[in-house]
């Protein structure tokens, strides 16, 4: 089992709808959350990080953290072509250290 | 300000032989990291520095893969003797502390390494 795990897609959804990207994890000593957002060709930036159990908004986006059932997601409010991208989950156990899971290919269709 | 920045953007070599990339974090960044990101794949953590020291090596591959940081600031990732299956993106990344759970990694636009 890997230790951060997504579907690799691609997922398609569009333009206007709702976009939900999943991510389980395995360790159950994980503390932080991150979603970042990865461009073709282009270097992972992020989006935004969550640590406790809930929801946290920053403008169309909200990330939702179960640490019971070991999942986080990202839901994306009135997808555009520009949010079409890869988004990768990474967790981290409250050092330094990232995983990373392989990454949601994300389309969204004017 | 500047973000990081790597160079080269490109390398093309051949098997066997050595390659060096470059690394210059955000200013004032202590943490810096390597990852590699092959094609369809996450990142994939290499190493790990706080300040000159590598504090955590233990994603290197192999001992044909070593990385400095001499004054803290700027990292060289050397690979000896490349393979084939070295090709992919290096990646570099550098945040603040490294230590909070909660610091945030901002990411280099990376190297893509072919070896043919």
């Amino acid at each position: 089992q890997k230790e951060v795990e997504q579907n690799s897609g691609p997922l398609s959804v569009p333009e206007g709808a709702i976009a939900s990207l999943n991510c389980t994890y395995s360790d159950r000593g994980s503390q932080s959350f991150f979603w970042y957002r990865q461009y073709s060709g282009k270097s992972p930036e992020l989006i935004m990080f969550i640590y406790s159990n809930g929801d946290k908004e920053d403008g169309r986006f909200t990330a939702q953290l179960n640490k019971a059932s070991q999942y986080v997601s990202l839901l994306i409010r009135d997808s555009q072509p520009s949010d079409s991208a890869t988004y990768l989950c990474a967790v981290n156990r409250g050092t330094y250290k990232y995983i990373f899971g392989t990454g949601t290919r994300l389309k969204v269709l004017a | 300000g500047a973000g990081v920045s790597q160079t080269p953007s490109n390398k093309v070599t051949e098997k066997g032989k050595y390659v060096e990339l470059r690394c210059d974090p955000i200013s004032g960044h202590t943490a810096l990291y390597w990852y590699r990101q092959s094609l369809g794949q996450g990142p994939e953590f290499l190493i790990y520095f706080q300040g000159t020291g590598a504090a955590d090596d233990s994603g290197l591959p192999n001992d044909r893969f070593f990385a400095v940081r001499p004054e803290g600031s700027v990292s060289t990732l050397k690979i000896q003797r490349t393979e084939r299956g070295d090709s992919a993106v290096y990646l570099c990344a550098s945040s603040l502390k490294g230590g909070p759970s909660t610091d945030t990694q901002y990411f280099g636009p990376g190297t893509r390494l072919t070896v043919l």
